[in-house]
């Protein structure tokens, strides 16, 4: 089977500007989580989706936003970016049932100027 | 809420001995899962070991295993026969049903060859 891919890999934005993050989860697989790793707060869970809803939400503000498309593939948009926000996110995808370990992809490095 | 904790930032080893990282949760259910996780300088992160709450039985992966004490919530995992590669990020993480993946504050593992 393919591992979680997410795409780009790489990006840098400007402040004031919004970006889109795309994850691809193993095939079959129904819940992708999104997840923020900096070297100051360590990992931070963002949110969970699972077969197109939202299941679990962690406490970051509104500017960042999810989606899960009937494929299960997901995407996160961060609106209006702040230097803060440059990290690297995260992407993981389980079942969503049982065991519910999660997979991880490769990450997308986000630099914010 | 579930804390995880892992008091050990940074830890080392020689080549070719045995490594023990600790890691301790707080929850007040029965019922859960817990994980290790190894993230390496190329940064994805890896699924390395699980256990099962209501198993006994430490779970093992070859050159990793667990010692699981459920009363005491200390969940620690043991690398036998370090190598150069299991230089790593490891991160301990906790999962109870269909809630979030909580994760520890990881520990640093070096290899000295």
């Amino acid at each position: 089977k393919a591992g979680v891919t997410q795409t780009p890999r790489y990006l840098i934005k400007t402040r004031g500007q919004q970006v889109t993050l795309s994850c691809s989860p193993i095939s079959g697989h129904r819940s992708v989580s999104w997840y923020q790793q900096t070297p100051g707060q360590g990992l931070q869970f963002l949110f969970e989706y699972f077969s197109e809803t939202q299941r679990n939400k962690g406490n970051f503000p509104g500017r960042f936003s999810g989606r899960q498309f009937s494929n299960s593939r997901s995407e996160m948009n961060v609106s209006t970016l702040e230097l803060g926000d440059s990290a690297l996110y995260l992407c993981a995808s389980s079942s969503g049932q049982g065991i519910y370990e999660q997979y991880f992809g490769p990450g997308t490095r986000l630099t914010v100027t | 809420a579930q804390t995880v904790t892992q008091s050990q930032p940074e830890m080392s080893v020689q080549e070719a001995e045995t490594v023990t990282l600790s890691c301790t949760y707080d929850t007040s259910e029965s019922d859960y899962y817990l994980f290790w996780y190894k993230q390496p300088p190329s940064r994805q992160m890896i699924l390395v070991i699980r256990q099962e709450a209501y198993k006994q039985q430490n779970a093992t992966e070859n050159r990793f295993s667990v010692n699981f004490q459920k009363a005491a919530k200390s969940f620690s995992l043991k690398i036998s026969d370090s190598q150069l590669g299991d230089a790593a990020m490891y991160f301990c993480a906790y999962r109870q049903g269909a809630q979030k993946l909580v994760f520890g504050q990881g520990t640093r593992l070096t290899i000295n060859p």
